[in-house]
This record gives structure tokens, C-alpha cells and sequence, in this order.
């Protein structure tokens, strides 16, 4: 079973569109996170979820909405999608509000 | 402002040799230090950690090395192994905090 998996792996979309990303882990951790890896390779947190309540908000853009359903959910929504923002999202997840973090497979975003 | 930072974006290395990869930070108030391996396609998974109450970590082939006076951590791998050639990010933290701070990776490629 996959520890915390995002869909879609892949996703092609037009500038405008709005587009969900969606994760879910099965470990039974208490925190979430959404990261972006830009074309740079470079890794960096965007957003940190704690028992569904928001921790962290890295001077993303509000276009970006975060939804935390549950504690094993944390999905991401992006309003009006603009070629910036191509780039792998990872979502994330760990036990403790700190440490070691599982990581999902990445999802692909290509806005053209 | 790149407060991690992995200035040797690759690395070749001949298999069964020692792999050294270097990481600095620039924050002092970061006191606990993580590894992560990321295959192409994959997310990164955790690799081993060290707090800075400690200067060596160990954890079969793979040992970081903590110096808080020159803010400089390595990993070492030995004997290196193809299955080893990925990409290798550092992150820091303050312990306790959920953020982590990213370096830009170093892609290590294991010579057969």
C-alpha cells in the first residue's frame, strides 16, 4: 500500500483554468504538507497542515487554496493558473510536527 | 535568500568507492539536519538525521557529519553502490518546527 499518494501524477492545463491536486496518506500522521519544486530543482514548503488546522503559509499567492478534509487528506486547489506556476508539487506527511517527512510521488503541472 | 546550500550539483563516484556529499547552512538557530534521497519520478525519502547535540550520525553504509562551528554537514556513503545514484537533498530545521529548508540537491551517479 502507498504510504501517501497524490493524483494526478501528470497535469497538462491552460493558463486561466482552475485545477485540483489531491493527497491522502495511510500512515496515520497528524501533519500534511504541500511543497513546490520549481524548475531549478529547488524544494520548498508552501503550505503545512496539523490535524486539519493550518500551520504554515509560505507567502503563496491566494490563488493557492489548501482543503484539509480529514487528517489524512490535504488537497489543493489552484484559482486562475498562470504559466509560473509549472512546477512538481509534492504533498507530504509526517508523525510529529517536526522530522522526518514521507513524501508522495510528485504531481506534474504544465500550464501553457 | 538560500539558507541551505549544496554547491556541487553533481557528483561521480566509482562503485564500492566513498560518496562525500556537503551541505551548508547559513541560519545558526538550525539545530536538526535530515538527508533525503530522490529517485527520478519519486518523491524524496528520509535518509538519516542528526540533531546538534550530536557531530556523527551512523546508520549503516550512510554517516552524516555535523560541524556547527563551520555550519558544514556531510554524508558519507561507504562502499557506494549503483542503487545509490540518485539525486540527495539536505534540509534543516529548528526541531520542533514542521518547516524544512531544502538545499538544491546534489545528483550522485555510482560508475559501475
Amino acid at each position: 500500500d502507498t504510504a501517501v499518494s497524490q493524483t494526478p501524477k501528470y497535469l497538462v492545463t491552460q493558463m486561466g483554468n482552475d485545477k485540483s491536486i489531491k493527497c491522502e496518506q495511510n500512515l496515520g500522521h497528524d501533519t500534511m504538507y504541500w511543497y513546490k519544486q520549481d524548475s531549478k530543482k529547488f524544494l520548498k514548503i508552501m503550505f503545512s497542515y496539523n490535524n486539519k488546522e493550518l500551520i504554515i503559509n509560505e507567502t503563496v499567492p491566494n490563488r493557492f487554496s489548501p482543503k484539509s478534509p480529514d487528517k489524512a487528506h490535504l488537497n489543493l486547489h489552484i484559482n486562475s493558473l498562470e504559466l509560473g506556476d509549472s512546477a512538481v508539487y509534492f504533498c507530504a506527511s509526517s508523525q510529529e510536527r517536526a522530522g522526518e517527512q514521507y513524501f508522495g510521488p510528485g504531481t506534474r503541472l504544465t500550464v501553457t | 535568500d538560500q539558507q541551505v546550500k549544496q554547491n556541487s550539483p553533481s557528483l561521480s563516484v566509482q562503485e564500492g568507492r566513498i560518496s562525500i556529499l556537503n551541505c551548508d547552512y547559513t541560519n545558526s538557530m538550525f539545530d536538526y539536519f535530515l538527508w533525503y534521497k530522490k529517485y527520478p519520478a519519486e518523491g524524496p525519502t528520509f535518509l538519516i538525521s542528526i540533531s546538534s547535540i550530536k557531530d556523527k550520525n551512523e546508520d549503516g553504509r550512510f554517516t552524516v557529519f555535523l560541524n556547527k562551528s563551520a555550519k558544514h554537514l556531510s554524508l558519507h556513503i561507504v562502499p557506494s553502490q549503483p542503487g545509490d545514484s540518485a539525486v540527495y537533498f539536505c534540509a534543516a530545521t529548528l526541531f520542533g518546527n514542521e518547516k524544512l529548508t531544502f538545499g538544491t540537491g546534489t545528483r550522485l551517479t555510482i560508475i559501475p
